[in-house]
């Protein structure tokens, strides 16, 4: 079945740097991968995700990579500020898995004013 | 307009007491799953249901553990008897359909400590 490894486990920029966050996955049959962002406290929510027919996807300060053939997919966070503290968990999901979403293990991000 | 409801928000039991967690799905959507959440394991997902029916329950830890959908709109979690290492975060999420690209809307969770 399908491996998600997410790297770093915690990560630290100052407020206006970026942060990019990596996820590797081992099913080839992966075609769907979305990031949620969530907070302390709070439920996990959908911040962007990716299809496996698109290299790159963006929506303003958020963007996400997908490297098909070395199985990797990254989320880039340009301009942090400090509300986007919180912990950013990456996913892949499996055509012959159904709806089975398998999640990273989380990142830590915390950006510093 | 409604998202993913879950009931309680809190629960704390004594070991050895049975725990039902409640998910009201979002209307039209027939997908569920219900996660837990800890520190040490991360997200597990432990049933999901489509069209009310279980298709993958590889995710329940134990016998102990049981889920239910009766109908579109409903969906029990029990944990029967419950113990101190089932303390976690549940988490229900649902689907438009269980199909590839669809998004998960997760509920506000339960936090259930077991004593």
């Amino acid at each position: 079945g399908e491996n998600v490894e997410q790297h770093p486990s915690t990560l630290s920029v100052q407020e206006g740097d970026s942060a990019v966050i990596k996820c590797t996955y081992s099913d080839s049959a992966s075609n769907y991968f979305p990031w949620y962002k969530q907070e302390l406290g709070k439920r996990p929510q959908l911040i962007i995700d990716i299809r496996s027919n698109v290299g790159e996807k963006k929506d303003q300060r958020i963007a996400v990579t997908l490297n098909k053939t070395a199985k990797h997919f990254s989320l880039h966070i340009t301009e942090t500020q400090p509300e986007d503290s919180a912990v950013y968990f990456c996913a892949a999901r499996a055509l012959n898995q159904g709806g089975k979403l398998i999640f990273g293990q989380g990142t830590e991000l915390s950006v510093k004013p | 307009d409604a998202g993913v409801i879950q009931s309680p928000r809190h629960e704390v039991t004594e070991m050895g007491q049975e725990v039902t967690l409640r998910c009201k799905p979002i209307s039209g959507h027939n997908s569920l799953f219900w996660y837990r959440q800890t520190m040490m394991r991360g997200l597990e997902l432990l049933i999901y249901f489509n069209n009310n029916v279980p298709i993958d329950d590889s995710g329940m830890p134990e016998d102990r553990f049981s889920a239910k959908m009766p109908n579109a709109s409903f969906s029990t979690l029990k944990i029967q008897p419950s113990e101190p290492r089932d303390s976690a975060v549940y988490f229900c999420a649902s689907s438009p359909r269980l199909a590839e690209s669809d998004t998960q809307y997760f509920g506000p969770g339960t936090r259930l400590t077991v004593l």
